[in-house]
Formats: C-alpha cells, sequence, structure tokens
C-alpha cells in the first residue's frame, strides 16, 4: 500500500461546514495527489503537491485548498462544503526514481454533505 | 490537451472467455500508460505499465501508436476478475500527473 493513509475514512457533514481530509504517507514521497472520484467521470485531480509548501491546481480544484507543511502530510480543505462535493477522496503518490511515475493510492475517504 | 477514452462504462462477459476493454488516448508527446484495477470499495491498484510489457493476473496490454489505443487483454477471464478498470496517461509534464479514462466496469458471470 506504499506506506498511504487517509483519514477520516468516512465523513458525513452538512452543506456549509468546512472539512479536512489528510492523507499520509511514511515514505519520503515528494509528490502528492488529492483526487476525486464519482460515477461516470472517472478520477479527477483536484491538486496535487511537488514538496513541502509547493502545490499547484488540478482540474477541478474550485471550492478546494490543500496545504503541505510537512513532507509525509497533505491536507485537503473544503472551506464551505457543497452537496456537489460529497464524494471520494483518493490520496495519491509518485514513486520515485528513473522511469518511475506511476501512483499509488490511498485507501480513501467517502464525504457526503447533506 | 491529453485525453482517454474508455468506450464502454461496463462489460459482461462468461468466466472462461477472452476479455478485451478498450482505451484510447490523445496525446502530442510520447504517452506513458497504466491500468489500475479497483476492486468494489478498494483503492486503486496498479495493475500494467505499458513501458514493462509485464503480465499481471493473466492480463497484457500492448501500446499501439498508430491506433493510440492501450487495450487490455486476458484470454480467460475469472471471475475474481469482475472489477472497475481504469486506463492512465501520464502527461509528462513535470508534475507527473495522470489523466483517467471514465473506466469500465467488467462483470464476469459465472
Amino acid at each position: 500500500d506504499a506506506g498511504i493513509t487517509q483519514s477520516p475514512r468516512h465523513k458525513v457533514t452538512e452543506t456549509g461546514t468546512p472539512v479536512t481530509l489528510r492523507c499520509h504517507q511514511t515514505e519520503n514521497h515528494r509528490y502528492m495527489y488529492w483526487y476525486r472520484q464519482d460515477p461516470g467521470h472517472g478520477l479527477r485531480l483536484i491538486h496535487y503537491s511537488y514538496g513541502v509548501k509547493d502545490t499547484d491546481k488540478g482540474e477541478v480544484s474550485d471550492g478546494y485548498s490543500v496545504s503541505r507543511s510537512k513532507t509525509e502530510d497533505f491536507l485537503l480543505t473544503l472551506e464551505s462544503a457543497t452537496s456537489s462535493q460529497t464524494s471520494v477522496y483518493f490520496c495519491a503518490i509518485r514513486e520515485q526514481g528513473d522511469g518511475h511515475n506511476e501512483q499509488f493510492f490511498g485507501p480513501g475517504t467517502r464525504l457526503t454533505v447533506l | 490537451a491529453q485525453r482517454v477514452t474508455q468506450p464502454e462504462k461496463l462489460l459482461s462477459v462468461f468466466k472462461g472467455a477472452p476479455v478485451e476493454l478498450k482505451c484510447n488516448y490523445s496525446y502530442s508527446g510520447s504517452p506513458e500508460l497504466f491500468w489500475y484495477v479497483q476492486y468494489s470499495r478498494q483503492r486503486l491498484q496498479l495493475l500494467l505499465r505499458h513501458i514493462s510489457r509485464e503480465s499481471i493476473k493473466g492480463f497484457t496490454a500492448d501500446l499501439n501508436k498508430g491506433e493510440t489505443s492501450f487495450h487490455l487483454k486476458k484470454p480467460f477471464a475469472q471471475e475474481e476478475d469482475s472489477a472497475m478498470y481504469y486506463c492512465a496517461l501520464n502527461s509528462g509534464a513535470g508534475s507527473y500527473q495522470l489523466t483517467f479514462g471514465k473506466g469500465t466496469k467488467l462483470s464476469v458471470i459465472p
């Protein structure tokens, strides 16, 4: 599992509340990613990080922010959750080394916004 | 811009029958392609990388640059192959972003 954990694994919240999801890795990978998975859409990139304090937007970044103050933790924040953000959120890391561009995924967080 | 197309949302085959999951891509550079598998409510797992040309769980995939395809094949489907399959393309840019297809759900009928 490439040492990737996500917390919480399940969360139910109400519209308008802030939510923070945590991704933790134990193998000192430089690149980390947040995706959302929705039926009929596959996986879409929200934000990614290429080092401590270095982040950038992905395809569906509106309504989300991220932070990475330590190599091992990548946080995804929904400042004011909306029902359209009900989804399964996956964190991923990029395996390091020459010729390695594949990503490995965490177990996911199932978020429901009521 | 890069794009990955998986034309079938659902594919049903009988146990022991051959399987082919289609993946077409659109990318102006030299592509790097992957297949991921997701069993029910689990994390995505890397199944194949095109550059390694290996066979995992009996699955193979060949990159066809002329047809811009990277179809996943298995000669004899097993019930445990039932899962969601995603094709993904590495953009090649410095961010190493993956662009995913929308996925194909494979159902193997006993």
